[in-house]
């Protein structure tokens, strides 16, 4: 059973530079795994951030931006707002399915 | 403007089935697949499956771990997916989403919450 990686929970202070990571048990995270990331805050539904590793949606703020970088998939948060704390998952593609991460916690502090 | 509304959660006892229904507005349904997600009390998001839309064979890809009991189907004319769902138990627990996507996952709904208890 395929299992995707992301850290269960990250701190950040505000203005602060933070990158979540996902990782695939079946090997390095490429382009053909098609990334995506969604942010959920709490009570409320997913919204789409990123798609295709790193094209970002038309509502997707500037300091969002996503990446692969060693082997995994990565969202790099830049100058972190407040309204940034948020449940962040990842999801990724395997040819037929696809495998949401657990999530990351991010904290702002 | 875009939007979908799930419906058609609840309670309902181990062993029953529900069927929940996902009606899209502001954009033409038929365009799109649709991709279902869930969410248990407290966890992260699972991917249930999506069906494709009708240029594209209209055929659906489901989770392994549900295949068999999930259903996916859609009436384009009327703009509304649903997701059938059997042999419900406690661990299909949780708030399920549906989604358009045309290449990736743009718009989901605010989500039905589906409680399976006795």
């Amino acid at each position: 059973q395929t299992v995707v990686t992301q850290e269960p929970s990250l701190t950040v202070s505000p203005g602060g530079t933070v990158t979540l990571t996902c990782a695939s048990s079946t090997g390095a995270v490429t382009s053909g795994h098609y990334p995506n990331w969604f942010q959920q805050k709490a009570g409320q539904a997913p919204r789409p951030l990123i798609y295709s590793a790193n094209i970002k949606h038309s509502w997707t703020p500037a300091r969002f931006s996503g990446s692969l970088l060693g082997g995994k998939a990565a969202l790099t948060l830049s100058g972190v707002q407040p309204e940034d704390e948020a449940e962040y998952h990842c999801l990724l593609y395997y040819g037929g399915p696809w495998v949401f991460g657990g999530g990351t916690k991010l904290t702002v502090l | 403007e875009v939007q979908l509304v799930e419906s058609g959660g609840g309670l309902v006892q181990p062993g029953r089935s529900l069927r929940l229904s996902c009606k899209a507005s502001g954009f033409t349904l038929g365009d799109y697949a649709v991709s279902w997600f869930r969410q248990a009390p407290g966890k992260g998001l699972e991917w249930i499956g999506f069906i494709r839309s009708k240029a594209f064979g209209g055929t659906a890809e489901y989770a392994a771990s549900l295949k068999g009991r999930f259903t996916f189907s859609r009436d384009d004319s009327k703009g509304i997916a649903w997701l059938q769902m059997n042999s419900l138990n406690t661990e299909d627990t949780g708030v399920y989403y549906c989604a358009r996507k045309k290449g990736f996952v743009d718009y989901l709904g605010q989500g039905t919450l589906v409680s399976v208890s006795s």
